[in-house]
């Protein structure tokens, strides 16, 4: 059962346009977000976060939107640059439980 | 300040060996979580461990085992090999616990079971 859905499993955007990663849930006690990025032959590095008691969060060209009620967050990416070429991640927690649960993943791709 | 590092960083190992892959977390840090990765997959959690002293544990076999030591550093062991252990095993480091704290990752042990 997942939890965490990432359904586009790779997503090719032309350098300088708007990247737009989306990220599903289905457990409604979920409460805080993160997405990371993963570089190959890296590990994982944290990107940007949200908490449920905010419907959106910004740090530079990258914006975080959350949904509640459609139990959806998308990452936007605005403008797209070559670097950000890499696979994302999004992941949830619960305050009960701090495990993170992981999304499969969407591979970016920036045209040039 | 140096990153998290894992050795070793690839591991070939046959069906029913057993294998121990180690973790050291950025200085200060005292929370170290594991996951594991498979194609297609998401990260898995395995365990975490906080002061020695394992907080979380994933939906993982028994065969699957960790550790803390009083430096931080963890090692991650499974016994048994099989087929499907085959994986990129990567380690987690924190200041807190818990996987809403930010999390540095290192580039993971790539173990190859044959």
């Amino acid at each position: 059962d997942q939890q965490v859905k990432q359904n586009s499993p790779s997503l090719s955007v032309q350098e300088g346009r708007i990247s737009i990663l989306n990220c599903d849930y289905t457990n409604s006690m979920f409460d805080y977000f993160l997405w990371y990025k993963k570089y190959p032959a890296e590990g994982p590095t944290f990107l940007i976060s949200i908490s449920s008691i905010k419907d959106k969060n910004e740090d530079g060209r990258f914006t975080v939107f959350l949904n509640k009620s459609a139990k959806h967050l998308s990452l936007h990416i605005v403008p797209s640059q070559p670097g950000d070429s890499a696979v994302y991640f999004c992941a949830a927690s619960e305050a009960s439980n701090y495990q993170l649960i992981w999304g499969a993943g969407t591979k970016l791709i920036i045209k040039p | 300040k140096a990153g998290v590092t894992q050795t070793p960083r690839y591991l070939i190992k046959t069906r029913g060996q057993q294998v121990t892959l180690s973790c050291s977390p950025i200085s200060g840090h005292r929370s170290v979580s594991w996951y594991q990765q498979t194609p297609g997959q998401g990260l898995q959690f395995l365990f975490e461990y906080f002061s020695e002293t394992q907080r979380n544990k994933g939906n993982f076999p028994g065969r699957f085992s960790g550790r803390q030591f009083s430096n931080s550093r963890s090692e991650m062991n499974v016994s048994t090999l099989e087929l499907g252990d085959s994986a990129l095993y990567l380690c987690a480091s924190s200041f807190l616990a818990g996987g809403n704290n930010e999390q540095f990752f290192g580039p993971g042990t790539r173990l190859t079971v044959l």
